[in-house]
């Protein structure tokens, strides 16, 4: 099984429509990310959160709500669909020991591919 | 501000040719360079990375990168590109936000593999 699970996969959606990205990881990492993937343009962040009461907006949050439900799952909303958020979204993990180090790494789930009509 | 720039938006190659994917950055302090591979319906597996010492990487499948301050460069080679190597590479920078480092991503570089 993956350690970074993002559902659903595929999600096609209308304008105006409410529509929630879900994650969970396996990891027992306290961080989580939630980027968004558009082509030419690479991974932008768009929310970020330490730990279950330390959430953070990103580059490109406007648009975007989060909730961070236990340290395993970090979901993102879309409260009002619109066309220009049609894009792949990525949920990443990582742990914060690598903070003594430097040494951090995020590691990724295999994406949601969100259409929005 | 960091960034990082990947000057090749799509590159096409015949299996078996050694190529060199560019990535360079623009960072005030000592940067942590990771290489990541998206291939055709996957997430992100980080391919290598760099943090501090010998300025040659190894990454999985015989993939190395060397880190090169004076150009700022941390470039790709693949030796030989298997049909397999047919992804999007993304080239990152982690930049420290308060006492966390985040990353910023390049554009991505497409690579096509002809038989």
């Amino acid at each position: 099984d993956a350690d970074v699970t993002q559902t659903p996969r595929n999600r096609i959606t209308k304008t105006g429509k409410r529509i929630m990205l879900e994650c969970s990881q396996t990891k027992g990492h306290d961080r989580m990310y939630w980027y968004r993937q558009d082509p030419g343009l690479g991974l932008r962040l768009i929310y970020y959160s330490f730990d279950v009461k330390d959430i953070n907006k990103g580059e490109i949050s406007d648009g975007y709500s989060v909730s961070r439900q236990a340290q395993a799952k970090f979901s993102l909303s879309l409260e009002s669909a619109i066309p220009n958020q049609t894009a792949l979204y990525f949920c990443a993990t990582s742990d914060s020991s690598g903070d003594r180090t430097g040494k951090n790494i995020q590691y990724f789930g295999a994406g949601t591919r969100l259409s929005v009509l | 501000a960091q960034s990082v720039t990947q000057p090749d938006i799509h590159i096409t190659v015949s299996e078996g040719a050694s190529l060199e994917l560019r990535c360079n950055y623009s960072y005030g302090a000592t940067p942590y360079l990771f290489w990541y591979v998206q291939s055709p319906g996957q997430g992100l597996q980080l391919l290598l990375k760099y943090f501090s010492g010998d300025t040659l990487v190894q990454g999985i499948k015989g993939f190395e990168a060397e880190f090169k301050r004076s150009q700022s460069s941390f470039n790709l080679r693949i030796p030989s590109v298997h049909w397999s190597d047919a992804a999007e590479y993304f080239c990152a920078v982690g930049f420290l936000s308060g006492s966390a480092r985040q990353l910023t991503f390049g554009s991505g570089t497409q690579l096509t593999v002809l038989p």
